[in-house]
């Protein structure tokens, strides 16, 4: 079965360093997301991606985070100069909308511990 | 006002018992729901889309109700491995963002 995969499992860095979290989606889906969740908090969207450009981001995606599509398979989000409160788990997920149905499918996430 | 609320729970429930979960939404235009069941410290995965008739997989049964703007999950004849946090998330009409619930925990015992 088809998966999404994210890559690393856990980057650690240092407070102000630059870090990009990688994820493959399915290989026929078109729409492409970012989500966060801090630990014990709820999950939270950060952006969505299609057609090789954003389509809606939240208040949380500041000029901090950007997301490119590098080729015809990664999609990677960059985080800038990360803060302390960057620290938590950062999904992918995928859809394929075309369908109709618009459920979509996580990555196992990258756990992003910022010190 | 939060756009998915949900009763965090936990529910504590011994096995084979039925158990019901709840969610409100606020934007009377959200056009998609779900529920997403999430294991500790792993990714959300998918439990069942919400169709306004009402639908049904095996154990697990969910409703719409758009005048009321709330969604149910029901889960009969429980199992120990139902034991997670389940998350509902609602999509608006023309914008591709979904927004999750903060989640209800069900601990089923034996």
């Amino acid at each position: 079965e088809p998966e999404v995969t994210q890559t690393p499992s856990h980057q650690v860095t240092q407070m102000g360093q630059e870090v990009i979290l990688r994820c493959v989606p399915i290989s026929n889906h078109l729409y492409f997301y970012w989500y966060r969740q801090i630990l014990g908090q709820k999950v939270e969207f950060l952006v969505s991606f299609y057609n090789n450009e954003i389509s809606e981001k939240s208040e949380i995606f500041d000029d901090q985070f950007s997301v490119e599509r590098p080729d015809g398979s990664n999609f990677t989000l960059k985080i800038r100069s990360t803060k302390l409160e960057d620290s938590a788990m950062y999904f992918c997920a995928s859809s394929d909308l075309s369908t109709g149905e618009d459920e979509q499918f996580f990555g196992p996430g990258t756990r992003l511990t910022v010190l | 006002r939060k756009e998915v609320e949900q009763d965090p729970g936990p529910f504590n429930v011994p096995e084979g018992a039925t158990v019901a979960f709840n969610c409100t939404y606020s934007n009377s235009a959200s056009q998609s729901f779900f529920w997403y069941r999430q294991d500790c410290r792993k990714e959300p995965k998918l439990l069942m889309s919400v169709y306004s008739s009402g639908n049904e997989d095996g154990r697990f049964t969910a409703q719409l109700n758009r005048a009321s703007q709330y969604i149910s999950l029901l889960i009969r004849d429980s199992k120990l491995s139902d034991s997670a946090t389940y998350l509902c998330v609602v999509k608006p009409y023309n914008f591709n963002k979904f927004y999750f619930g903060s989640g209800t925990k069900l601990n089923v015992k034996p």
